[in-house]
């Protein structure tokens, strides 16, 4: 199966910095990689498909970068509403495996 | 609007089987696949299968020898079943659509799922 490695594992940011979060795939997964954003007793929201296509109504400060094995989700500026859990996702193989994810947290 | 909602048991007996039910509102369940993921407290999603309008399933081979998951249209509905369960179950359990080419866009709530004596 893929192995999905997202770093940092928690990342410190001031609301209207930008944030980086990256996600490396063991294999190539094409451009297949969602990302999910994930609150406190929710469940996981779709951000980006595709590597880089926001899913309806994701706001426009959430992008998505890469392809094969490296990938890349910024939060341009960030807003309070955006500190959460962050997991990536490939779906170019079976079985569909997520990353470890990263929390981003108010410095 | 699509909707999801997962119902079933909250608590389960070691060596049982975990059987839960997700009801799809707002569209049909005759398109798309429709996917288990669970989390177990603390830690990050794991998928567990789909299933099909038509029948055919994919499950992650970890769980494949215990996973069933099977589509009801009639009813908009699909199902998972997990046999043997043991404490290493204990997790919220999702349904949501998977949507070939670009991830699990809907997805339920989520339901608490304790393997206990």
């Amino acid at each position: 199966e893929i192995v999905m490695t997202q770093s940092p594992a928690t990342l410190s940011v001031s609301p209207g910095e930008r944030a980086t979060l990256s996600c490396r795939a063991s294999q190539s997964a094409s451009i297949n990689l969602a990302w999910y954003q994930q609150k406190p007793g929710q469940a996981p929201r779709l951000l980006i498909y595709g590597a880089s296509t926001r899913a309806a109504g994701i706001p426009g400060r959430f992008s998505g970068s890469g392809s094969v094995t490296e990938f890349t989700l910024t939060i341009s500026s960030l807003q309070s509403e955006d500190f959460a859990l962050y997991y990536c996702q490939q779906y170019n193989d079976w079985p569909l495996t997520f990353g470890g994810g990263t929390k981003v947290e108010i410095k | 609007q699509v909707q999801l909602q997962e119902s079933g048991p909250g608590l389960v007996k070691p060596s049982e089987t975990l059987s839960l039910t997700c009801t799809v509102s707002g569209g049909s369940i005759s398109t798309y696949f429709w996917s288990w993921i669970r989390q177990p407290p603390g830690e990050g999603p794991e998928w567990i299968g789909y299933g099909y309008y038509s029948g055919s399933n994919i499950y992650n081979p970890s769980l494949r020898s215990r996973v069933t998951i099977s589509v009801d249209t009639s009813k908009n509905q699909f199902s998972l079943k997990l046999t043997s369960v043991t404490a290493a179950d204990t997790a919220v359990y999702y349904c949501a659509r998977l949507v070939r080419g670009q991830g699990m866009d809907y997805w339920g709530q989520g339901t608490l799922v304790t393997v206990s004596p």
